[in-house]
């Protein structure tokens, strides 16, 4: 079955240390990825994408995910966390043969300590 | 950037009311739009695919004659909760894909619904 992992339900992270918030999924043929943000009682917000190209994307707020096809991987990764980075964070992933319908991942809370 | 504008964002009703909930696509077209509802634990459900001009797509298991959808213009869809029982409470969110970009393109998000029903 088609499917995304995101195998940690929270993670932390001292302010100014790397964070990296995992993703792998399963799918048939070639993958659109997609990270999103969501803050408290907010919709999403769309970080990065992969469709094609190089396998390290870069977006928004200094967030950058690489895309790694041997393992099936699209970890969310940011040099320095801050604490209003604090969120949950959603992957998900399209593929030609569902028209491109979003499959969401569960979620993670990241919680950035000062 | 592209805008989705949803409301009301918060709403208390009592059991057996209908409540309706409007997403519009501020700056762009959208002949699809899509209704999520988000549990306590987190997780994203599918309720359905609005479309411009035609029926909703329901997913498996969700109540098309509970959840009514409505998608009357390329630029507004409805989503109307029917005799709302307080297990319908939740956090209902709706999203947009621009018309022009295409399926590579990322979903723009409403801010929420935060229906209440006692």
């Amino acid at each position: 079955a088609q499917s995304v992992a995101q195998p940690e339900d929270q993670v932390n992270v001292a302010e100014g240390n790397p964070l990296t918030v995992k993703c792998t999924y399963s799918v048939s043929g070639n993958p659109y990825l997609f990270w999103y943000v969501q803050y408290p009682n907010r919709g999403l917000q769309f970080l990065l994408k992969y469709i094609t190209g190089d396998n390290l994307v870069k977006g928004s707020y200094g967030f950058e995910a690489e895309f790694n096809k041997s393992q099936t991987s699209f970890h969310l990764k940011k040099p320095s966390a801050l604490v209003s980075d604090s969120a949950l964070y959603f992957c998900a992933v399209s593929y030609a043969g569902n028209n491109r319908k979003l499959i969401w991942g569960l979620g993670t809370s990241l919680a950035v300590n000062p | 950037g592209a805008v989705v504008s949803q409301h009301p964002s918060r709403v208390i009703c009592k059991s057996g009311t209908s409540v309706k909930i409007e997403c519009r696509s501020l700056d762009f077209q959208a002949t699809t739009m899509f209704w999520y509802r988000q549990f306590p634990k987190k997780s994203l459900m599918l309720m359905a695919t609005s479309n411009e001009g035609s029926k909703a797509t329901y997913e498996q298991g969700v109540e098309k004659d509970k959840f009514l959808i409505n998608h009357a213009s390329l630029t507004l869809s409805t989503l109307t909760v029917t005799s709302a029982h307080p297990e319908d409470s939740s956090f209902y969110i709706c999203s947009a894909r621009d018309l022009i970009t295409g399926p590579g393109s990322p979903l723009h998000f409403g801010n929420g619904t935060r229906l209440t029903v006692t």
